[in-house]
């Protein structure tokens, strides 16, 4: 049974520091997608890394994967007030790729960004 | 175009009572899924459709079920209603081969 393990679960960070959130899973995919959430609001996706060595960046974030040691991360760069949100990433199991995915989600890391 | 489009966005049901909850996907995705969000944890997966058939169902009681039109539309249902149903219902849509889900707004039930 595929399962995804976030860390940390809560991170508080002032303004322009810099941090990384960590997702491990537990068996092989290629597959591997972040999203935000606002409290009260549904699912935004922000990345969907397909390949062992992808990295991906859009403005202060940028995600990695390294299906090998079954990591992906999500780097935070100069933080600000506005990425306040909890953050998830889920993991796609190469079953049923021709319909999409099954996704199995990690716990979430709520991130707040004092100023 | 419009997104993924949830209804109702909130109710109020009581413990016993049945629920239906209703989901169109993006023009043109033909593959629907529903996830359940309790608060405070990560959604967990409940059913895929696709081509108006189930092809996937999580670990939901007998309670949970869920059907595809012809148009692609989608609905959950759920008997019974118990406490610890109050969640947040996500559905999702996306491609036939998959890049991720985009989800709609959800449906925020909680059973009294």
């Amino acid at each position: 049974e595929l399962k995804v393990e976030q860390n940390p679960l809560f991170l508080s960070m002032q303004e322009g520091k810099n941090y990384t959130i960590y997702c491990n899973y537990s068996t092989t995919s290629d597959r591997l997608y972040w999203y935000r959430q606002d409290p009260g609001k549904s699912l935004e996706s922000l990345f969907v890394l397909l390949s062992n060595g992808a990295v991906k960046q859009e403005g202060r974030l940028m995600a990695s994967l390294d299906t090998k040691a079954r990591l992906s991360t999500l780097h935070i760069t100069a933080a600000v007030h506005d990425l306040s949100a909890t953050y998830f990433c889920a993991v796609g199991p190469e079953l049923d790729m021709e319909y999409g995915n099954k996704l199995v989600f990690g716990a979430g890391t709520i991130l707040r960004v004092k100023s | 175009d419009a997104g993924v489009t949830q209804s109702p966005t909130h109710l109020i049901k009581t413990r016993g009572q049945h629920v239906t909850l209703r989901c169109s996907p993006i023009s043109g995705h033909k593959s629907v899924s529903w996830y359940q969000q309790v608060l405070g944890q990560g959604p967990q997966f409940i059913f895929q459709y696709y081509e108006k058939e189930e092809r996937g169902r999580g670990n939901f009681p007998d309670r949970f079920s869920a059907r595809q039109f012809p148009n692609y539309s989608s609905e959950l249902n759920v008997n019974a209603l118990l406490l610890g149903d109050s969640a947040l219902y996500l559905c999702a849509s996306s491609h036939r081969q998959g890049y991720g889900y985009t989800f709609g707004s959800g449906t925020r039930l909680t059973v009294v």
